[in-house]
């Protein structure tokens, strides 16, 4: 089966850190690039970050692009997200993603398995 | 960044009524276009991707069309378990993928 686990979220004050964690089973880590979507408290989807399945290319919204890095460690079968600096409009919950190409585009992809979330409160 | 516009907002429809939601990209996207359903507390679902083509396991009730611009993501007949908020999301070129505000669908 399938498995999207993130953690490392919780409480921390404006201009702080965190690293958020997702680890996969079930499938072959390494073939899949893998992403973050981000959702604030009563609000819709945001697009995150991204990452290739070797982690050599990086991609960033321009929200948060020089405040989070992403990684990964295949041996590890992990996705990371550093988050510092952070401001108050970053609370939400964090979901990690599988992407999936569905056509000759690489990075055309599908989301197709998601994590149940963690949580980043930003407050003083 | 590619912006995503869905109309509408939100929707009241009933049991077994058929109904439309649509998403407009701010330039052409070709067909790179999913759709994802999201019950509260919980990570969305994908429903289409590729604008049309229906994921494994996820009703035939569900189908999503369009190109370049305009798209859109047709419930057949609604089910109870259909009320939930619906989310497209543009994937074309390179990251970052952007999501439209999303539509949520209530009981009438």
């Amino acid at each position: 089966e399938v498995q999207l686990v993130e953690s490392g979220g919780g409480l921390v004050q404006p201009g702080g850190s965190l690293r958020l964690s997702c680890a996969a089973s079930g499938f072959m880590f390494s073939r899949y690039a893998m992403h973050w979507v981000r959702q604030a408290p009563g609000k819709g989807l945001e697009y995150v970050s991204a990452i290739s399945s070797i982690g050599d290319t990086t991609y960033y919204a321009s929200s948060v692009k020089g405040r989070f890095t992403i990684s990964r460690d295949n041996a590890k079968n992990t996705v990371y997200l550093q988050l510092d600096n952070l401001r108050p409009e970053d609370m939400a919950v964090y979901y990690c993603a599988r992407g999936v190409a569905w056509n000759t585009n690489r990075w055309s992809h599908y989301f197709d398995q998601w994590g149940q979330g963690t949580l980043v409160t930003v407050s003083s | 960044d590619i912006q995503m516009t869905q109309s509408p907002s939100s929707l009241s429809a009933s049991v077994g009524d058929r109904v439309t939601i649509t998403c407009r990209a701010s330039q052409s996207i070709s067909n790179c276009l999913n759709w994802y359903q999201q019950k509260p507390g919980i990570a969305p679902k994908l429903l289409i991707y590729g604008a049309s083509s229906l994921q494994s396991g996820v009703p035939s009730r569900f189908s999503g069309s369009g190109s370049g611009t305009d798209f859109s993501l047709t419930i057949s007949s609604l089910q109870p378990e259909d009320f939930a908020t619906y989310y497209c999301q543009q994937v074309y070129n390179t990251p970052p993928f952007t999501f439209g505000q999303g539509t949520k669908l209530e009981i009438k």
